[in-house]
């Protein structure tokens, strides 16, 4: 099975503009979560998605947006960039069910200038 | 989601089995325990995960403590690529998606 893809690997941006992130999870899998990688604040959750719904949200502010798709495929957009964002945004796809693991993409590295 | 705690970094002689500890003291019954590592600048990867019972895979074995307050995993013969980033989480599975991540152990396997 192909693991976890993320588009584009890598993004450069001004502030003020915004971005789309693209992932596609494992087949099969229906569930597909976000989350942003700094140094300083290590690995934090956004929020995930379970047939088209979101169904965990975590503490980001309203710019940070995401949707998924009917074939399970998600994007997460941010609006306003700001200095901070720059950041490894991750995606992680997991199987139906309750307690099952988390499948990771290699990331986007988006930098904001 | 109980909070965990973890060394900050460890060494490991090449060839010898890599142990690292996680305390979850304060874990509930429905939370499972969830082991992934980082490779600098990859995304992390899943390693194994169990709720009470010891797990072993073919990377791994987990072994988690009759009170279930902490675990250990265990890399049976560490090589210069198990060199990572290794974080314990600890999580309910009505949380589904979300993972909580610490600061992990930075294994550090040497020749």
């Amino acid at each position: 099975k192909a693991g976890v893809t993320q588009t584009p690997r890598y993004l450069i941006k001004t502030r003020g503009q915004q971005v789309t992130l693209s992932c596609s999870p494992i087949s099969g899998h229906r569930s597909v979560s976000w989350y942003q990688q700094t140094p300083g604040q290590g690995l934090q959750f956004l929020f995930e998605y379970f047939s088209e719904t979101q169904r965990n949200k975590g503490n980001f502010p309203g710019r940070f947006s995401g949707r998924q798709f009917s074939n399970s495929r998600s994007e997460m957009n941010v609006s306003t960039l700001e200095l901070g964002d720059s950041a490894l945004y991750l995606c992680a796809s997991s199987p139906q069910g309750w307690g099952r693991e988390q499948y990771f993409g290699p990331g986007t590295r988006l930098t904001v200038t | 989601d109980a909070k965990t705690t973890q060394p900050t970094s460890m060494d490991c002689a090449e060839g010898r089995a890599a142990n690292l500890p996680c305390n979850h003291s304060t874990i509930s019954g429905n939370e499972y325990v969830y082991w992934y590592r980082q490779i600098h600048s990859q995304g992390p990867q899943y390693i194994i995960h169990g709720l009470k019972n010891n797990e072993t895979n073919e990377m791994a074995s987990l072994i988690i403590t009759e009170d279930r307050k902490s675990s250990t995993l265990i890399l049976p013969h560490a090589t210069l690529r198990d060199t990572a980033v290794y974080y314990c989480i600890v999580r309910a599975n009505t949380n589904a998606g979300k993972s909580t991540f610490g600061d992990g152990t930075t294994l550090t396997v040497k020749p």
